[in-house]
């Protein structure tokens, strides 16, 4: 399978603890971008890397949230002493911007924080 | 601002009937891209169409349409010849600028529920 791929699907953590996960783009693609989804909403765009710079961080991007892509391959979204709030589904895409394509997404890790 | 606007929370539609969900946009730019995505149960955002500012011609993609009428900022998906498989939930999305798939701005979806 040559699809965005991220790992965990799932995530259930306690309040106060950090977590991370990894999305693996379609090898050729060099921009990565991550997005969270709450239920009953669309996703929203949090950061996007092109190789491994991070070009833009959105505001929902807290301190507590920080992402890396090093090497430009595989990207990490890490989240410190995690609250509820950060309870969503968290979607990682990529895109080949050479090739003027959509961005292709991946099936989201899921986070629950009890 | 940029604003994507999906009306309807819920559709229903009759196996093998046709079925439009509507999208509406606000934007400043003059060059945009507007896209709809599925989102199945099992969470992937799957690309359906896509249709730039300046095309002429409204985007086809096998069942998919989109009905892209510009001086009213929509654009609406119509589903043609519903299927089972097309139960999920739809978004439309917005990418401003030149730069092709730049991040996405998302409307809050229309889930689609196809009765046998």
């Amino acid at each position: 399978d040559t699809g965005v791929s991220q790992d965990p699907r799932h995530k259930i953590t306690k309040r106060g603890q950090n977590v991370t996960f990894r999305c693996d783009p379609i090898s050729e693609h060099n921009r990565l971008y991550w997005y969270r989804q709450t239920l009953g909403q669309g996703p929203e765009f949090l950061t996007y890397f092109q190789n491994e710079a991070q070009l833009e961080k959105s505001r929902l991007l807290s301190d507590r949230f920080s992402a890396e892509r090093p090497k430009g391959s595989f990207s990490t979204l890490e989240i410190q002493r995690t609250e509820q709030g950060d309870s969503a589904m968290y979607l990682c895409a990529s895109s080949d911007v050479t090739v003027n394509t959509e961005a292709f997404f991946g099936q989201g890790t899921r986070l629950t924080v009890v | 601002a940029q604003k994507i606007t999906q009306t309807q929370p819920g559709m229903f539609v009759q196996e093998k009937e046709a079925v439009t969900l509507d999208c509406t946009y606000d934007t400043s730019d003059q060059s945009y891209g507007l896209f709809w995505y599925k989102q199945p149960s099992s969470g992937e955002m799957i690309f359906l169409i896509y249709q730039g500012s300046y095309d002429e011609q409204n985007a086809t993609e096998g069942r998919y349409s989109l009905n892209f009428q510009k001086a009213r900022k929509s654009a609406n998906l119509v589903i043609s010849a519903s299927q089972l498989g097309d139960s999920a939930m739809y978004f439309c999305a917005m990418r401003e600028g030149e730069d092709s798939s730049y991040k996405l701005i998302f409307g809050s979806g229309t889930r689609l529920l196809v009765r046998p």
